[in-house]
């Protein structure tokens, strides 16, 4: 069946610190794999997103890259800034159909 | 440009009552999304609106759940009768068209059935 799944549920970094979040999936067939982010008491919000065709996308300090091989997603956080403290998730989605989210990585950013 | 709207923020109410949630999505969104998101899990996707029409609701549970769009704009998700494990934040999100990845979501509702 399809599901999106994360490696780690926690994931504790320093301010100014490089993070890393994985992720890994099922479904062969998705044809995106989107980051959300998540802080306490709001819904989720989007980040970036990748096409399964490609292998790196870059954005404004985040960067996602794909593994189509290990079927393995991860989103790249430079410089973790104590505003990026949330829960993220990754998302599938195929064909407009719909979203699928994994069970979320909390990040939390030490100053 | 306004966010997904949605109301009430909190409802507690007691197991067999019960309940509705409503969602107004952002101006010009044809897709609108129902989800559940128990604490600690990621968001369970419950129904998929595109305008009025129905896209996917596999995972709604038809038996108690219930939702509509009528004008192909503002929706509502009814609980009834409610059961402790539906004890969770429903989320509503909207998204330009199917296929947009970016979906923006609303606060959501927190449900406590005691």
């Amino acid at each position: 069946g399809e599901s999106v799944g994360l490696h780690l549920p926690t994931l504790s970094v320093q301010e100014g610190d490089n993070s890393i979040i994985n992720c890994a999936y099922s479904n062969s067939a998705s044809d995106y794999f989107i980051w959300y982010k998540q802080e306490s008491g709001k819904g989720p919000q989007f980040i970036i997103d990748i096409r399964s065709n490609m292998d790196k996308r870059q954005g404004q300090r985040v960067t996602v890259l794909l593994n189509k091989t290990v079927k393995h997603l991860s989103l790249q956080i430079a410089a973790t800034q104590p505003g990026d403290s949330a829960v993220y998730f990754c998302a599938e989605t195929h064909q407009g159909g719909k979203l699928i989210f994994g069970q979320g990585t909390e990040l939390s950013v030490k100053p | 440009e306004a966010g997904v709207a949605q109301s009430p923020r909190y409802k507690i109410i007691e197991k067999r009552q019960s309940v509705a949630f409503w969602c107004n999505p952002i101006s010009g969104h044809a897709t609108l999304y129902w989800y559940q998101q128990i604490l600690g899990q990621g968001p369970k996707l419950l129904i998929q609106f595109q305008n009025n029409g129905v896209v996917d609701d596999s995972q709604l549970p038809k038996d108690r759940f219930s939702a509509e769009r009528l004008k192909g704009v503002d929706s509502t998700l009814k609980i009834q009768p409610a059961k402790l494990e539906d004890s969770a934040v429903y989320l509503c999100a909207s998204s330009l068209d199917r296929g947009n990845t970016e979906a923006f979501f609303g606060q959501g509702t927190r449900l406590t059935v005691v």
